[in-house]
């Protein structure tokens, strides 16, 4: 099967300036979740969608971040504007449904973002 | 608020060498993931485990869920430099409540 595909893979700007991540599932998998990872952390959890339903947003910046998911497949993150602590790399990950146990994560290889 | 804390968080030995990395929490977790991730790919699931007590082996990786579900460990004999990378944790708490641990950084040199 066709893994998780995002686009673009790498991203420079400038701090204020805005950026949009786009990231595709694999078919059939209901539950879509971004992540930011800071280098050598481990991924935190920005929104986590079931089909086209937030299931957890807690977590994401909303006076800046914002999130769609199109139709209940591909997904869009958008950061308007951007600033320094943005830089990171934004990974998308797809499952079968919202229990990790029945159906695991299958992650995109992200996009790194730089925000200078 | 669940918190999955990694030790060490950075670890780089020499190839054939024993190593252990632990996951700790306060919290009781329904099921837990290892992932391992490479520089500019995302996460690769290893195994996961959902009995306390539950020891699992993936060729030279041995992965084992505490008893009360709040720890976990992974176990790698005779490191290869194949096996640099991230390695992470990640637990199923409340309902659809994920979250990744701290991450441990491995480098096996040759």
């Amino acid at each position: 099967e066709a893994g998780v595909a995002q686009s673009p893979r790498y991203k420079i700007i400038e701090k204020r300036q805005s950026v949009a991540f786009w990231c595709n599932p694999i078919s059939g998998h209901a539950t879509l979740y971004w992540y930011q990872q800071i280098l050598g952390q481990g991924p935190k959890l920005l929104i986590q969608f079931q089909n086209n339903g937030v299931v957890d947003d807690s977590q994401l910046p909303k006076d800046r971040f914002s999130a769609e998911r199109l139709k209940g497949v591909d997904s869009t993150l958008k950061i308007q504007p951007a600033k320094l602590e943005d830089s990171a790399v934004y990974l998308c990950a797809s499952s079968l449904g919202p229990s990790i146990f029945r159906s695991p994560l299958h992650f995109g290889n992200g996009t790194r973002l730089t925000v200078t | 608020t669940q918190l999955l804390e990694q030790s060490p968080q950075f670890l780089s030995i020499q190839e054939g060498e024993n190593l252990t990395v632990y996951c700790n929490s306060s919290s009781v977790f329904s099921s837990l993931q290892w992932y391992r991730q490479e520089p500019g790919e995302g996460p690769v699931l290893l195994v996961t485990v959902v009995t306390g007590g539950e020891v699992k082996k993936l060729k030279r990786l041995t992965f084992q869920f505490g008893d009360a579900r709040k720890d976990s460990s992974l176990h790698i004999t005779a490191a290869q430099p194949g096996d640099t990378g991230l390695y992470l944790c990640a637990g199923e708490g409340g309902t659809y409540k994920y979250i990744f641990g701290t991450g441990t950084r491995l480098k096996v040199l040759a």
